[in-house]
């Protein structure tokens, strides 16, 4: 069946640092991907999305690229603030429903 | 404009009673889902709702769960005799077309 696979965590990095956040998915079609993230105390937001492939999402300074080739959509941040600290989930699917992956916590210090 | 909205923002109650969760979706959006996060096993989908078609009930866990969406709006969620594992934060969304959009949840604990 379908499913996500993203990197375990927990991550913590320093400020500044660059962030990079795997994620693979096995799909029987072509789905929609997406990157939510859950602040501390608050609900799931849409951070960005894809809808085929060589797409690139981009939001708040952060990207990933709908790869086909390796089924994967890895969110990056080229300098990652203390106000990034969130859950992040990684997400495919369409209208009927999302398929999502186990989430990364990401902790960032000053 | 009004998000997704879901009452009651907790629930507490003793194993074996039943349990309501509503879910106001944002107004114009055809499509409804119930998700469940929980530590073990992450986020969940449970059952998902559009338009007047028959709602895809393919994630609920087990016959004790059940859902309704009145009049392509409002939807409730009910739990049948709960049980300690069904301890989790029940999420809502709604969407127009492929993105959804996420109420703050409900956090049912089951004693």
């Amino acid at each position: 069946g379908d499913s996500v696979t993203q990197m375990e965590g927990p991550v913590t990095l320093s400020e500044e640092a660059f962030l990079t956040i795997n994620c693979t998915y096995t799909a029987t079609g072509y789905p929609s991907l997406f990157w939510y993230v859950q602040y501390p105390g608050e609900g799931l937001q849409l951070l960005l999305k894809a809808t085929k492939a060589d797409d690139k999402g981009s939001n708040k300074g952060f990207e990933a690229t709908y790869r086909k080739e390796t089924t994967s959509f890895h969110l990056e941040k080229g300098s990652v603030q203390v106000s990034d600290s969130a859950v992040y989930f990684c997400a495919q699917g369409g209208s009927e429903k999302l398929v999502f992956g186990k989430g990364t916590k990401l902790t960032v210090n000053p | 404009g009004a998000g997704v909205s879901q009452s009651p923002s907790n629930k507490v109650t003793e194993k074996g009673k039943d349990v309501e969760l509503r879910c106001d979706p944002i107004s114009g959006h055809t499509a409804l889902y119930w998700y469940r996060q929980s530590l073990g096993q992450g986020l969940e989908f449970l059952i998902y709702f559009q338009g007047n078609s028959a709602p895809d009930k393919s994630g609920l866990p087990s016959d004790r769960f059940s859902a309704e969406r009145t009049g392509g709006s409002v939807s409730t969620l009910t739990i049948q005799r709960t049980q300690q594992e069904d301890s989790a934060v029940y999420l809502c969304a709604s969407s127009l077309d492929n993105e959804q959009f996420f109420g703050p949840g409900t956090r049912l604990t089951v004693l």
